[in-house]
């Protein structure tokens, strides 16, 4: 079955620090994934998806066949990255989410 | 992008009453789709709204738990029917843009509180 897998709950990382969000997806067939994101009281929003190969707000995230993993990272993190993260995969006409991690920045 | 609109943003509701929620875009979409997004859980799609024909549904949601309609290509509507506090949640409609038609813009959500 398709899924998406985001095992923290919670990542409290502190300033300046590199920050890893963990995603592993199950996929027969080849995957299109997305990272979302939630600010406080703001809509959920795209951060990025694997297919631009595009780094956003410093963040990027590289598919990993092999190891079905697509993590998000960022090499300094910043007081403004605090929010909620969405590893999601498409499945036909249908996008499915993980359960989210909340990123904490620590001053 | 498009721009979703929600109504109502926020609402507490009795035990055995129903409520409507409506999510009107500014433009014509292809896809609609309803999502719930309970406390600590994930993001779980409820249905899929399809344009002059019935909603087609995720395992575990049904019709008459949640009717859905979509009259046109700009509006949907999604019915929390006979409320339970397990009801309790935010709902949220999205829509389907970008290249490939595979980005989803959300609307900012409805908060749903069953007493």
């Amino acid at each position: 079955a398709q899924r998406v897998t985001q095992p923290e709950k919670l990542l409290s990382v502190f300033k300046g620090a590199p920050v890893e969000l963990k995603c592993n997806y199950s996929y027969s067939g080849s995957p299109e994934l997305f990272w979302y994101v939630q600010y406080s009281r703001q809509r959920l929003q795209l951060l990025l998806r694997h297919i631009s190969r595009e780094s956003i707000k410093g963040f990027t995230a590289d598919l990993n066949k092999g190891e079905t993993s697509f993590h998000l990272k960022k090499p300094f993190a910043q007081e403004e990255d605090s929010a909620m993260y969405y590893c999601a995969l498409r499945n036909g006409d249908k996008i499915i989410f993980g359960k989210g991690t909340r990123l904490h920045i620590l001053p | 992008s498009a721009v979703i609109s929600q109504k109502p943003s926020r609402d507490i509701c009795q035990r055995g009453t129903s409520l409507t929620i409506q999510c009107q875009v500014d433009s014509q979409v292809t896809m609609m789709f309803w999502y719930r997004q309970q406390p600590g859980q994930s993001l779980t799609l409820i249905a899929t709204a399809n344009q002059g024909s019935e909603a087609t549904y995720e395992s575990g949601f049904v019709i008459d738990k949640f009717p859905i309609s979509r009259p046109n290509l700009t509006f949907s509507t999604l019915t929390v029917s006979n409320m339970s506090p397990e009801d309790s949640s935010i709902y949220l409609c999205s829509v389907v843009e970008g290249p490939g038609a595979n980005v989803l813009t959300f609307g900012a959500g409805s908060r749903l509180t069953v007493l």
